[in-house]
């Protein structure tokens, strides 16, 4: 079985700290996604990245940023946090058919 | 860019009884129709999907249908069972790196 793991389901940060969301994929997947859901809004792209070290802007890019240094891990960081960012983050990996960790509940106070 | 436009929002139905969720898309150059199910603390699953030379597939209770004239594609859920209540998205890709477009997503309750 794929297996997309994300490193912590709850989170609770301060407004302006750097908050880093870690993902690990177990299937040697070339193409990594990081998502946001809201209620109302389904599921909106933050960033993707195709392989080790490319990134690309999703459609909501702003105020995050990410890193790919190794194939399976893909790493969303907030860099100063704000409340707006209070959400819940989802990774994915895969092709035509994504693979989606549990998720990361993340409230910023 | 595309869009995707997920209805309704939320749907209750009797167990036994029939659902169906629809989608619309904007971008004619869309030809990857998944449909995820997320069920409560989990993160979505993909259940069924269709590419553009379909019109409909079908795995055991659950359908999809594709009419790309008029740009919508629908999930059928026959024979409802209470653990079929979940979130259900829509999505639609035009096989840009993978990249899909997900609709608002619709709360699917099935009452014993």
């Amino acid at each position: 079985d794929v297996k997309v793991t994300q490193s912590s389901r709850y989170l609770v940060k301060r407004t302006g700290e750097k908050v880093f969301l870690e993902c690990v994929q177990d299937m040697d997947h070339e193409n990594m996604f990081w998502y946001r859901q809201d209620p109302g809004l389904g599921l909106r792209l933050i960033y993707f990245s195709y392989d080790v070290k490319m990134k690309e802007k999703g459609d909501i890019p702003e105020g995050y940023s990410v890193s790919r240094e190794k194939k399976e891990r893909f790493s969303l960081i907030l860099e100063s946090a704000s409340t707006n960012q209070t959400s819940m983050y989802l990774c994915a990996s895969g092709l035509d058919i994504q693979y989606f960790g549990a998720g990361t509940r993340l409230s910023v106070l | 860019g595309e869009n995707v436009e997920q209805h309704p929002s939320t749907l209750s139905v009797q167990e036994g009884d029939s659902a169906v969720i629809k989608c619309t898309y904007s971008d004619s150059a869309s030809n990857y129709f998944p449909w995820y199910k997320q069920e409560l603390g989990k993160g979505p699953q993909l259940i069924i999907d269709i590419r553009s030379n379909v019109g409909e597939k079908k795995d055991q209770r659950i359908a999809v249908t594709l009419n790309k004239t008029a740009k919508h594609f629908s999930l059928h859920i026959t024979e409802t069972q209470p653990e079929d209540s979940a979130v259900y998205f829509c999505a639609a890709s035009n096989n840009q790196g993978g990249k899909l477009i997900f609709g608002q997503g619709t709360e699917l309750s099935v009452k014993p």
